[in-house]
């Protein structure tokens, strides 16, 4: 079964400065690994997908990840954060199999930026 | 495209009624899912439909939550009778076969 864990329930950076936001995984094989978003009172955002080829993997907003193999993480990075990234972000993951469809959330991480 | 589309946004109810919660997928994706989300416990996997049918009911809580999906654009997720403890936010998604997954904007649901 597959899981992902999100060490963190809370990052709080300045403006400016940037943003990690930690995720690890288990899964057999090789992952599908996603991260999403999820303002106040509304509906998760897909920001980026990590499916095969280059490790470096970047999204919406300014937002990139890092697929690691060996340590199994896909941290969310953000070279400069925005007041306006304060959100709660997932990351999820799936295996590659053909016919399994189901994301393994993690439990997010609040993420606060003040000015 | 105008989005996965969910009805009712708010729902008030009292025990013991029945709930009926909507969903319309993104028109040409053929895998649906419904979520529940609460403080306690997260956001969980109730259901999902690959091509309208059920593959993975795991999730459903109990005998008193059903969900159908009588043609591609459609679904509802139903439960009777309503307790308190359901009270959440249900979300509905959908995507193109595995593919990145898409949300409404959900169904604030409030069982008095």
């Amino acid at each position: 079964a597959q899981s992902v864990a999100q060490p963190e329930d809370q990052v709080n950076v300045a403006e400016g400065n940037p943003l990690t936001v930690k995720c690890t995984y288990s899964v057999s094989g090789n992952p599908y690994l996603f991260w999403y978003v999820q303002y106040p009172n509304r509906g998760l955002q897909f920001l980026l997908k990590y499916i095969t080829g280059d490790n470096l993997v970047k999204g919406s907003y300014g937002f990139e990840a890092e697929f690691n193999k060996s340590q199994t993480s896909f941290h969310l990075k953000k070279p400069s954060a925005l007041v306006s990234d304060s959100a709660l972000y997932f990351c999820a993951v799936r295996p590659p199999s053909s016919n399994d469809y189901k994301l393994s959330f993690g439990a997010g991480t609040t993420v606060t930026v003040r000015a | 495209d105008a989005g996965v589309i969910q009805s009712p946004r708010h729902e008030v109810t009292e025990m013991g009624q029945e709930v009926t919660l909507r969903c319309k997928p993104i028109s040409g994706h053929n895998s649906l899912f419904w979520y529940r989300q609460t403080m306690m416990r997260g956001l969980e996997l109730l259901i999902y439909f690959n091509n309208n049918v059920p593959i993975d009911d795991s999730g459903m809580p109990e005998d008193r939550f059903s969900a159908k999906m009588p043609n591609a654009s459609f679904s509802t997720l139903k439960i009777q009778p309503s307790e308190p403890r359901d009270s959440a936010v249900y979300f509905c998604a959908s995507s193109y076969w595995g593919d990145e997954q898409f949300f409404g904007p959900g169904t604030r649901l409030t069982v008095l």
